[in-house]
Formats: C-alpha cells, sequence, structure tokens
C-alpha cells in the first residue's frame, strides 16, 4: 500500500522559514517523480513543485520559485521542501504526492498545515 | 501559464441523477486532463487520467471524456458517497494547473 506522510508543517512568522518532508512506503521510490501540492484555507488546489526521481530536474510555481527549493533523499525514501520568506499567501495545507508519470499525481498524503502569522 | 476553467462552481442533484462538470483549457492540451475527487478534510484522490482513462478501483460511474480544450467529467447515476468536491488537472505543460473545483452536494 502507498503511504505519503507528511512532517514539518507549523506556525510560523511573515519572513521565516520552514522544512517540510514527506517519507514514502510501499513502492518503489526512487522510480516515481514526487510533488508539492498546497490548499489554502477554503480554497483550491495548486500545485508547488516537482522533482525527478533521480534529482536532476526540479519545476516550481513562479510564485515560489527562489523562495522554495524542493529536494529528494532517495536512500531515505524522503522529499524535503524548504521553503524561506514566507508571507500570509503561503498560509496552506501542504500535500506530498506521487506522480505516476512526470506531471500526473496518483497519491497523496494527509497534508501538513503551514500557518505563516505574527 | 495554461488556464482551467471549471464549471459550474457549485451544483446540487437528487440522488440517482447524471452530473456532468467540465473543464476548459485556455490552449490545447491534447488529453492530458486529469480529474480528482476531494471529500471534506481528506486528501484528493485519482478517479481519470488521460482525459478518460479510470483509475484502478473507481467505479465505472465516473467517467472522462473531450480533448484539445474542452472536457467533461459525469457522473452517472449521484450516490450519496459522491458528495465532494472535484477538479480538473491540466498535467500537459509546467506550471500544472487545476480548475477552480466544482462542490457536489445532495439536493
Amino acid at each position: 500500500e502507498v503511504q505519503l506522510v507528511e512532517s514539518g508543517g507549523g506556525l510560523v512568522q511573515p519572513g521565516g522559514s520552514l522544512r517540510l518532508s514527506c517519507t514514502a512506503s510501499g513502492y518503489l521510490f526512487s522510480s516515481y517523480w514526487m510533488s508539492w501540492v498546497r490548499q489554502a484555507p477554503g480554497k483550491g488546489l495548486e500545485w508547488v513543485a516537482t522533482i525527478k526521481q533521480d534529482g536532476s530536474t526540479k519545476d516550481y510555481l513562479h510564485s515560489v520559485e527562489g523562495r522554495f527549493s524542493i529536494l529528494r533523499d532517495n536512500a531515505k525514501n524522503t522529499i524535503y521542501l524548504y521553503m524561506s520568506s514566507l508571507s500570509a499567501d503561503d498560509t496552506a495545507v501542504y500535500y506530498c504526492a506521487r506522480d505516476m508519470q512526470e506531471g500526473l499525481t496518483d497519491y497523496w498524503g494527509q497534508g501538513t498545515l503551514v500557518t505563516v502569522s505574527s | 501559464d495554461i488556464q482551467m476553467t471549471q464549471s459550474p462552481p457549485s451544483l446540487s442533484a437528487v440522488l440517482g441523477d447524471r452530473v456532468t462538470i467540465t473543464c476548459q483549457a485556455s490552449q490545447d492540451i491534447i488529453d492530458f486532463l486529469s480529474w480528482y475527487q476531494q471529500r471534506p478534510g481528506k486528501p484528493p484522490q485519482l478517479l481519470i487520467y488521460d482525459a478518460s482513462t479510470l483509475e484502478t478501483g473507481v467505479p465505472s460511474r465516473f467517467s472522462g471524456g473531450g480533448s484539445g480544450t474542452n472536457f467533461t467529467f459525469t457522473i452517472s447515476s449521484l450516490q450519496s458517497e459522491d458528495i465532494a468536491t472535484y477538479y480538473c488537472l491540466q498535467y500537459d505543460k509546467f506550471p500544472r494547473t487545476f480548475g477552480q473545483g466544482t462542490k457536489v452536494e445532495i439536493k
């Protein structure tokens, strides 16, 4: 069974930084693209970032480019999202997601809430 | 960026009704479109990909169609467990973009 477990969310002040983690199990992690998708409270879904199987290719939403960084550690079956210069607009549930092919997400974690507030 | 216009934003239907949601892309995305169901408080679940392919284990009352810029998602006979918000997603070009969502309720 595919499982994706996020951690690292919480309350952070505007301008602050946070690192999210997602550990995968139940499948061969190194064979799949992985992504982060977020959902602001009461709003729709917004893709944030994607990383290729070997980490050589990364893509970002325009509004987070330069502030967020996606990385992966295939030895630990884990991806990370490093977030900096956070603002209230970044407040959301952040979902870790597996891509069955480039761009197409088939499994999602339960999400971790990031709240940016003073 | 490719814009995805999804309609209606919400709908109310009777159990057993046929329900149809549409998504229009701002440019040709061939058939690189998927549909997700999100029940309240839960993560999304993949239902349809490549515009019309049913994900394994998804009930056959769900179906998708279309190509190019116009796509449809249909529930042939609405069940109580289908109460959720549905999203389309284009994955032809980065950045991937979702439709605004359609909230389906029981009348």
